[in-house]
């Protein structure tokens, strides 16, 4: 079947930095996108994957490993703005190329 | 600024009141998608448009109807609203399937 994990919640202090993990199992992989989603407005688009290695942009980046169906979104510096959900999405061939959505992990900074 | 426009922002309605939620877009994109968000969790498709093709999703109720009269616009239509339809309606748009999707700023519709 196909399945986006990602934890619930987490917690991070202003200045560090946090690393959001993904884990996936699709049957048609063709990549993988990283939104931001403040509370009651519409997600933001943050990133692309689609092979192996990290991409950088800014403070964030985004990592991911295709063998180990598995990703990362580091925020770097974390600001107080950055306190929102970060939605994990893949891309199935097999479902007409739509996106497969992780439920989205709640990130909370503290000052 | 190219971008994905919804109307309106919020909307209440009524138990099995008919309502409309409209979304427009200034990006000339090809593909525009219709997603139902509830609260902390992963949006849902209820169905997109390719051009004038429309797909619906196997397990979007027949309650929710869509039209798209041209490129630039696309309605989404609650036929008799329950109070489980209450949610956060996104719409998107990519320039072709395997594109990056552009949200709107949603709309929340509330069912009393």
């Amino acid at each position: 079947g196909q399945n986006i994990d990602q934890p619930t919640e987490m917690t991070a202090t202003e200045g560090a930095i946090v690393q959001i993990n993904c884990t996936y199992q699709t049957s048609g992989f063709n990549g993988l996108f990283w939104y931001q989603q403040h509370a009651g407005e519409a997600p933001t688009f943050l990133s692309y994957n689609v092979l192996d290695g990290l991409e950088e942009k800014g403070r964030f980046s985004s990592f991911l490993s295709r063998s180990k169906g598995y990703s990362y979104l580091l925020l770097k510096e974390l600001q107080m703005k950055d306190s929102a959900s970060y939605l994990c999405a893949v891309r199935d061939k097999d479902s007409n190329y739509q996106l497969i959505w992780g439920a989205g992990t709640k990130l909370i900074i503290k000052p | 600024d190219a971008m994905v426009i919804q109307n309106p922002r919020y909307q209440v309605t009524q138990f099995g009141k008919p309502v409309t939620l409209s979304c427009s877009q200034t990006l000339n994109h090809n593909v525009m998608y219709w997603y139902q968000q509830k609260s902390s969790q992963a949006p849902k498709l209820l169905f997109h448009y390719y051009d004038k093709d429309f797909n619906n999703e196997a397990d979007t109720p027949d309650n929710f109807q869509s039209r798209r009269p041209n490129t630039s616009f696309c309605f989404l239509d609650i036929r008799s609203p329950g109070l489980g339809d209450a949610a956060m309606y996104l719409c998107a748009t990519s320039r072709e399937p395997k594109e990056t999707q552009y949200f709107g700023p949603g709309t929340r519709l509330l069912v009393l």
